[in-house]
């Protein structure tokens, strides 16, 4: 079935500091989507990547398509305690929207 | 300019009773998703739903689980004599139905946390 690997699974931080995590997978996707969930709240969507080789900001976010289709990286950059919460990637399989996710980053701020 | 609402947050059963979850989907958006997270993990896919049909229920268990999204009212997510391997977030997302499959934005609840005892 088709996996995602998502890397790291935890990291620890100081404030200021920059962070890059990345997903890989073993099939080819058309659309990678990064999502924030922090402690006791649903996923929110933080970047929706639709082309092989796109980058794509969003604030101090910033996230790319690879080339190959197969993979994704998410880099936040002069981090705050706020960026604290797990950081999931997502695709889409098959034809139903259905929204296969990776076991996600957790990420702490220390400030 | 309410978000995708699910209740209870916290919903606790024994082993053997119902559990009822329920989601009111964002304004104007038709189509809800359900998604189950165990501890440290991912989202996984239960099942997908428009108004008065179910479109994908791949993800749903075979027994004790069951959705419906009725023309009128929330969505529910039913489990009949629950047990704890039960015990989990329950999300709730919406979306408008108007995107692609491949590009459709799915906004999520709070979630339900069921604990079965």
């Amino acid at each position: 079935g088709q996996q995602l690997n998502q890397s790291p699974q935890s990291m620890f931080i100081q404030e200021g500091e920059d962070v890059s995590m990345n997903c890989t997978s073993s099939s080819i996707f058309n659309t990678w989507l990064w999502y924030k969930q922090d402690p006791g709240e649903g996923p929110v969507l933080l970047i929706a990547l639709y082309k092989a080789g796109e980058l794509t900001s969003n604030g101090r976010l910033t996230a790319q398509f690879g080339i190959t289709r197969k993979d994704s990286f998410l880099n936040i950059s002069a981090s705050i305690p706020s960026d604290v919460g797990i950081y999931f990637c997502a695709f889409y399989a098959g034809n139903n929207r259905k929204l296969i996710w990776g076991l996600g980053t957790s990420l702490a701020v220390n400030p | 300019n309410a978000g995708v609402m699910q209740n209870p947050r916290h919903l606790v059963r024994r082993r053997g009773q119902e559990a009822r979850l329920r989601c009111s989907p964002m304004k104007g958006h038709s189509h809800v998703y359900w998604y189950r997270q165990l501890p440290e993990e991912g989202l996984k896919f239960m099942v997908y739903l428009q108004k008065e049909n179910i479109i994908d229920e791949s993800g749903m268990p075979k027994e004790r689980f069951s959705a419906e999204f009725p023309k009128e009212g929330p969505s529910i997510l039913r489990i009949q004599q629950v047990v704890r391997g039960d015990s989990a977030a329950y999300f709730c997302a919406s979306s408008p139905g108007t995107g692609s499959s491949g590009n459709e934005k799915l906004f999520f609840g709070s979630g339900t946390q069921l604990s079965v005892l």
